[in-house]
Parts: C-alpha cells; structure tokens; sequence
C-alpha cells in the first residue's frame, strides 16, 4: 500500500535559517510526490511536485525538493526561511490513476523573527 | 488565475440532518474529488468524480454520502443524514486528467460541524 511519513509534527527556524521539512514515502511502482502548504484557515496550495528527472524539484515561493530513491525521501527546502513561510505543510503520493492523493499526517513550520 | 470555490464557508447542522457542499472546480478541468480533515488529523480521500461517475471511493465514502455534478460547472457532496464524527473541513479538488502525476488544486474548504 501506498504511504507517506512527516516524521515531524513541528520544525522551528529563525528567519534567514534555511529549512527542510522531512518526507518518505513507500509506494509500489513509480513515486508522484507532491508538497501542499496550509495556510491558517486557507484551503491547500500546491507548491511542488516529482514526476521524474531531476532530483532537485523547484516551486513556488522559493522551496525546492530533493527527490531520493535510496532514501525513498522527498524533503522540502529554503535556502533562507521567511516569518511568512509560517504554515502547515502536506506531502502527498498520487496512488492510482483516479488521481486519489494519500497524504503525510503535516508538519507545522515555525519561523520566528 | 483561476481557483476552485466552495460554499459554504462554514456549516453547523444538527445530527441526522441532510448536507449539501458546492465546489465549483476550475472550468478546463475534467476530474473532481472530495478531501475530508478531520481537526488535528491528515487530509484524507473520500472520492474521484469523472465523467458523471464515480472514479474510486474510500471506505469512508459510504451510502450516507453522495457526489453530483448537477450541472456545467457545480460539484456537490451530499451527506444524508449526518452523525457527529462528520464533524471535518471538506475540500473540493480539481484536476485536468485523472493521472497520479497530475497536480489537484484544491478549494479553500467547507468547514462542517455537527451538534
């Protein structure tokens, strides 16, 4: 069965501090993996996802994702983290070709000033 | 640019009554589908809507709920008779084709609680 892991429920960086919010994932074939920010009271919004190619993946707003098989990990990074950056973050596997999403449990990004 | 809608925003209603939450997805998109968050907890699938039928459910989705595209550019979850573990934010989601690969753009959520 397909999953994904947040191994943590909250991540606290200084502003300027580069960031990683941690993501595996298990699923049997080929890995679509995908990061999702909540902001409070706010619906998902797609920031990034890996379909293949490069293992480094670029989005919106300046975070970026390292795909690693070995490692069947998919972490999510800033070089430099922003007080706005301050949300609840998803990462997600595409399971099936219906297009259901299976969703980490969300990691709570803290960036103090 | 365009977003998926729903409405509405919040929802209070007794136990054992009827639901009905609109989305209304981005127009070019042909697949739709239904996320429930319960509060503290992950987001989880409820149902992928294609083509005027159900593309797959999860074991949540049973006979007390239901999905329609009534018309052209509506979507709507029906929960018929409500308990107090319904009590969740409900996300619409939107995509052009229906692939594990293809990105789901979701609205901003019906928050529903149940007395």
């Amino acid at each position: 069965a397909q999953s994904v892991a947040q191994p943590e429920d909250q991540v606290n960086v200084a502003e300027g501090n580069p960031l990683t919010v941690k993501c595996t994932y298990s699923v049997s074939g080929n890995p679509y993996l995908f990061w999702y920010v909540q902001y409070p009271n706010r619906g998902l919004q797609f920031l990034l996802k890996y379909i293949t190619g490069d293992n480094l993946v670029k989005g919106s707003y300046g975070f970026e994702a390292e795909f690693n098989k070995s490692q069947t990990s998919f972490h999510l990074k800033k070089p430099s983290a922003l007080v706005s950056d301050s949300a609840l973050y998803f990462c997600a596997v595409g399971s099936s070709n219906t297009g259901k999403l299976i969703f980490g449990q969300g990691t709570t990004l803290q960036v103090k000033p | 640019e365009p977003e998926v809608t729903q409405t509405p925003s919040h929802q209070v209603t007794q136990m054992g009554q009827e639901v009905i939450l609109r989305c209304v997805p981005i127009s070019n998109h042909l697949y739709f589908y239904w996320y429930r968050q319960i509060l503290g907890q992950k987001v989880e699938f409820l149902v992928s809507f294609y083509n005027n039928e159900i593309s797959e459910k999860s074991e949540i989705f049973d006979d007390q709920f239901s999905v329609e595209r009534p018309d052209g550019s509506n979507f709507t979850l029906k929960i018929r008779s409500t308990k107090l573990e319904d009590s969740a934010m409900y996300f619409c989601a939107s995509s052009v084709s229906g692939g594990a690969w293809e990105t789901q753009y979701f609205g901003p959520g019906t928050r529903l609680l149940v007395l």
